[in-house]
């Protein structure tokens, strides 16, 4: 059974220009979360979603962030008009979906670096 | 609001030398506490978690960790460490379970010395 997949690995990405974040849930998950690792820090929740739906974004910023989870295909977190401060590791964690005990499983990240 | 606070951003051991490393949370009501290890440059890997029941839980490569509600506290412990041990650990706390956010300290760097 194959883990949470995120793509790319590592972004590189000039001021002002926007960053594509992808995330494949692992095989029977229907939640998905994202964090941000900024460097000597935790992680901080961002956004959770749901196929088609946003449960939770408390923790987005309110500008430039946005995050989707279609009906096919990966869960996208898409950066626009990125500063140097958006360099950080960018997590995804999925979950079934069914209980509360249920764990996140996380994947292994995109670092992305705005030059 | 829930937090969670780790004491010691980075601890020395020696090999074979018992590892303790701290959580206290906070929560507003009964909490899910989890934690997670983290090698260089890779994702977060599940150690343990408490949901409810036995307040000892037993994770993987000998790790375990006890809920102390009167002390707020999920101290992690392996009773002897391995080189392997060396790595980032995080714990962290959900008041809503497992399928919301989670609230995670700010990590813990396990050096482990020969």
């Amino acid at each position: 059974n194959a883990g949470v997949m995120q793509n790319p690995r590592h972004l590189v990405r000039r001021r002002g220009q926007e960053a594509r974040l992808r995330c494949s849930p692992m095989k029977g998950h229907s939640h998905v979360y994202w964090y941000r690792q900024l460097p000597e820090e935790g992680l901080k929740f961002m956004v959770y979603l749901q196929k088609e739906n946003i449960i939770d974004e408390s923790g987005m910023p309110k500008e430039r962030f946005s995050a989707e989870f279609p009906k096919e295909g990966p869960s996208i977190l898409r950066i626009q008009q990125v500063v140097r401060g958006d360099s950080a590791a960018y997590f995804c964690a999925s979950s079934p979906g069914v209980s509360d005990t249920d764990t996140q499983y996380f994947g292994p990240g995109t670092r992305l670096t705005v030059l | 609001a829930q937090s969670v606070t780790q004491l010691g951003s980075h601890v020395s051991v020696s090999e074979g030398a018992l590892v303790l490393l701290r959580c206290n949370y906070s929560s507003s009501v009964p909490p899910y506490l989890f934690w997670y290890v983290q090698y260089p440059n890779q994702g977060l890997q599940l150690l343990l978690k408490y949901t409810t029941g036995a307040t000892l839980v037993k994770g993987i490569n000998g790790f375990e960790a006890e809920f102390k509600k009167s002390e707020t506290s999920f101290h992690l412990t392996k009773p002897s460490a391995h080189m392997s041990d060396a790595a980032e650990y995080f714990c962290a706390v959900s008041d809503q379970g497992g399928r919301r956010a989670l609230t995670f300290g700010s990590g813990t760097r396990l050096q482990v010395q020969p």
